[in-house]
C-alpha cells in the first residue's frame, strides 16, 4: 500500500529566502507526482505535475525534482514571499489506479 | 469559466440525517472526484467518476452513494449521517484521469452532530 509522508509539518522562514519542502513515498511504481497548494478554508490548486519519465518540473519561482528509485520529491521554492504561505501537498498516483495518496502536508510560513 | 462550484459550502446535520452535496464543473472534464480531508490528514478518494453513467467506488466509500446523469454534475449522497462523516469535502475534475492536474471546487464543511 502506497504512503506519502511530508516532513516537516511546519516550517517557518524569513521573506526572500529560498526553501525546500520534502515528500517521499514508500512504492516507486508511480504514474506520476502531484504538487498542490492549500490556502486555509480553500480548496487545493495545483502547482505542479511531475510524469514518472520526468526528473523536475519548473513553473516560475518553482521547481519539483522527482527521484522514483529513492522514493522522493522535492519542492524548491525561491526569494520566498509572504503571498507564499500556505499548506504544500504532494500526491502520487500509482499505476493501475485511478486514486491519488496525498501526504498531510507542510504548513509554511513566511515571516516578513 | 467558474470551474469546479460546490454547495453548500457549510452544514450542521443531526445523526441519521441525509443529504446531497453539490458538485459541478464547466469545463466538459470526463473524470469526477469525491474526496474528504479530515484534521491532520492527507484527502481520501471516496468516489470517482470516468464519465455520465460511470461510477467506481474510491478508498473510502462506506456511507455514501454518489451518481452522474451529466458530464457536469456529480453530487454525493449521506443517507444516514454520522458523527464519523464530520469533514471537508472536496470535489475534483480532470480531463483525462490522475494523469492530468486535477481541479478542486472549494469543499463542503460538514459537522455532523
Amino acid at each position: 500500500k502506497q504512503e506519502v509522508t511530508q516532513i516537516p509539518a511546519a516550517l517557518s522562514v524569513p521573506e526572500g529566502e529560498n526553501l525546500v519542502l520534502n515528500c517521499s513515498f514508500t512504492d516507486s511504481a508511480i504514474y506520476n507526482l502531484q504538487w498542490f497548494r492549500q490556502d486555509p478554508g480553500k480548496g487545493l490548486t495545483s502547482l505542479l505535475l511531475i510524469q514518472s519519465s520526468q526528473r523536475e518540473q519548473t513553473s516560475g519561482r518553482l521547481n519539483a525534482s522527482l527521484d522514483k528509485s529513492s522514493g522522493r520529491s522535492t519542492l524548491y521554492i525561491a526569494a520566498s514571499q509572504p503571498g507564499d504561505s500556505a499548506t504544500y501537498l504532494c500526491a502520487v498516483r500509482d499505476f493501475g489506479n485511478e486514486k491519488l495518496t496525498f501526504g498531510t502536508g507542510t504548513r509554511l510560513t513566511i515571516i516578513p | 469559466n467558474a470551474g469546479v462550484t460546490q454547495t453548500p459550502k457549510f452544514r450542521i446535520l443531526k445523526i441519521g440525517q441525509s443529504m446531497t452535496l453539490q458538485c459541478a464543473q464547466d469545463m466538459n472534464h470526463n473524470y469526477m472526484y469525491w474526496y474528504r480531508q479530515d484534521p491532520g490528514m492527507g484527502l481520501k478518494l471516496i468516489y470517482y467518476s470516468v464519465g455520465a453513467g460511470i461510477t467506481d467506488k474510491g478508498e473510502v466509500p462506506n456511507g455514501y452513494n454518489v451518481s452522474r446523469s451529466t458530464t457536469e454534475d456529480f453530487p454525493l449522497r449521506l443517507e444516514l449521517a454520522a458523527p464519523s462523516q464530520t469533514s471537508v469535502y472536496f470535489c475534483a475534475s480532470s480531463r483525462q484521469g490522475a494523469q492530468e492536474t486535477q481541479y478542486f471546487g472549494p469543499g463542503t464543511r460538514l459537522l455532523v452532530l
